[in-house]
């Protein structure tokens, strides 16, 4: 397996404009986490599906955030509009179903700066 | 609370020096603990976990449930650990995992 694969690996983007961020989880795995780095804060969870369904989102910084998971295979985290504050590391994460004793397997993160 | 603390950002050492790096953890149930480790611009792997029990780099971590603590240890530090290391923590029953903040390690030459 390839692992879990996030895209666009760096953005640039102006302030006001709407980010799309995606993310491929590891085949079978169906837990899927965004997470979101930055220096000040270290790793922050922003939401968390399983099954596809949103399970806990209360990391999820205010309305401009959201995320979808329409299959197993696929989430998106946006941002809509765009600031400054947003420019971070956002990190997909997917681990194997199991009572919660699992790995996390992270995405290599995509770079988003807001300017 | 449940809560992952790691109460350095940055911990510098020499090479060939020994290496502890603190985590203390508040959870009510029964845990599992991990620590991760980022090289530079990479993604987060999987170091170890407390339930496997086993060295990796030469790094071990021992969970004690009294202290509620799962440090993470190195005899002899080398330049190639320098990293950013996190603390986690899962809960069973839960799919919730719980990180710290990260402590930087520097290995000094």
């Amino acid at each position: 397996d390839a692992g879990v694969i996030q895209s666009p690996r760096h953005e640039v983007t102006e302030m006001g404009q709407e980010v799309t961020l995606r993310c491929k989880p590891i085949s079978g795995h169906n837990s899927l986490f965004w997470y979101r780095q930055t220096m000040m804060r270290g790793l922050e969870l922003l939401i968390y599906f399983n099954n596809n369904v949103p399970i806990d989102d209360s990391g999820m910084p205010e309305d401009r955030f959201s995320a979808k998971m329409p299959n197993a295979s696929f989430s998106t985290l946006k941002i809509q509009p765009s600031e400054p504050r947003d420019s971070a590391v956002y990190f997909c994460a997917s681990s194997l179903p199991n009572s919660g004793r699992d790995t996390i397997y992270f995405g290599e993160g995509s770079w988003l700066t807001v300017v | 609370a449940q809560r992952v603390t790691q109460p350095e950002k940055l911990l510098s050492v020499f090479k060939g020096a020994p290496v502890e790096l603190k985590c203390n953890y508040s959870y009510s149930g029964s845990p599992e603990l991990f620590w991760y480790v980022q090289y530079s611009r990479q993604r987060l792997q999987l170091l170890l976990r407390h339930i496997s029990r086993e060295s990796i780099k030469g790094f071990t971590a021992d969970l004690n449930k009294g202290e509620t603590s799962f440090h993470l240890k190195k005899p002899f530090a080398q330049e190639e650990d320098s990293a950013m290391y996190y603390c986690a923590l899962s809960g069973f029953g839960t799919y919730k995992y719980i990180f710290g903040t990260g402590t930087r390690l520097k290995v000094l030459a």
